[in-house]
């Protein structure tokens, strides 16, 4: 079965270092988006992206946060200088014409 | 008004209970609905799409009013391992989750 994946699983960083999440979404899907969940709360939408430009992003997305589909396959989400409250699990999704399908997800902790 | 409001819970409840969760959407053009599980630690996966006329998946049945913007999900049955935490899922453009209600099963 297709799936999202999702590199790394966990990543320690420390504060204002720049990190790269890595995905590669279901082959065939037009839509790509980030979540973030902070330990313990809800999943958060930071930005969704199609045609190869962000169609919508959350107010949590700031000039920090930058996306990328550098060619057919992967998808990225840079954070440019991470801070501690960047710690949470970010979520790849991808969806065709109805439901969005997640990776495992990357564990970030900013020390 | 959140865009996507649900029960706050925790839910506890014994095994064979029958529970229902709700939620509320704020934008009318909502487009699709679903329902989410996830379990500690882990991605959300999909439980069930909802659509207009209701649908059913088992011990599971999601319901839509589209006039009152509201959604439910009925676990009848409950078994341990629905323990989790459910998940509302509207899609305007893009996918926005209501905060979560916890379930725990208890035998």
């Amino acid at each position: 079965e297709p799936e999202v994946t999702q590199t790394p699983s966990h990543q320690v960083t420390q504060m204002g270092q720049e990190v790269i999440l890595r995905c590669v979404p279901i082959s065939n899907h037009l839509y790509f988006y980030w979540y973030r969940q902070i330990l313990g709360q809800k999943v958060e939408f930071l930005v969704s992206f199609y045609n190869n430009e962000i169609s919508e992003k959350s107010e949590i997305f700031d000039d920090q946060f930058s996306v990328e589909r550098p060619d057919g396959s992967n998808f990225t989400l840079k954070i440019r200088s991470t801070k501690l409250e960047d710690s949470a699990m970010y979520f790849c999704a991808s969806r065709g014409a109805g439901e969005a399908f997640f990776g495992q997800g990357t564990r970030l902790t900013v020390v | 008004r959140k865009e996507v409001e649900q029960d706050p819970g925790p839910f506890n409840v014994p095994e064979g209970a029958t529970v229902a969760f709700n939620c509320t959407y704020s934008n009318s053009a909502s487009q699709s609905f679903f329902w989410y599980r996830q379990d500690c630690r882990k991605e959300p996966k999909l439980l069930m799409s909802v659509y207009s006329s209701g649908n059913e998946d088992g011990r599971f049945t999601a319901q839509l009013n589209r006039a009152s913007q509201y959604i439910s999900l009925l676990i009848r049955d409950s078994k341990l391992s629905d323990s989790a935490t459910y998940l509302c899922v509207v899609n305007i453009n893009d996918m926005r989750f209501g905060a979560g209600t916890r379930l725990t099963v208890k035998p």
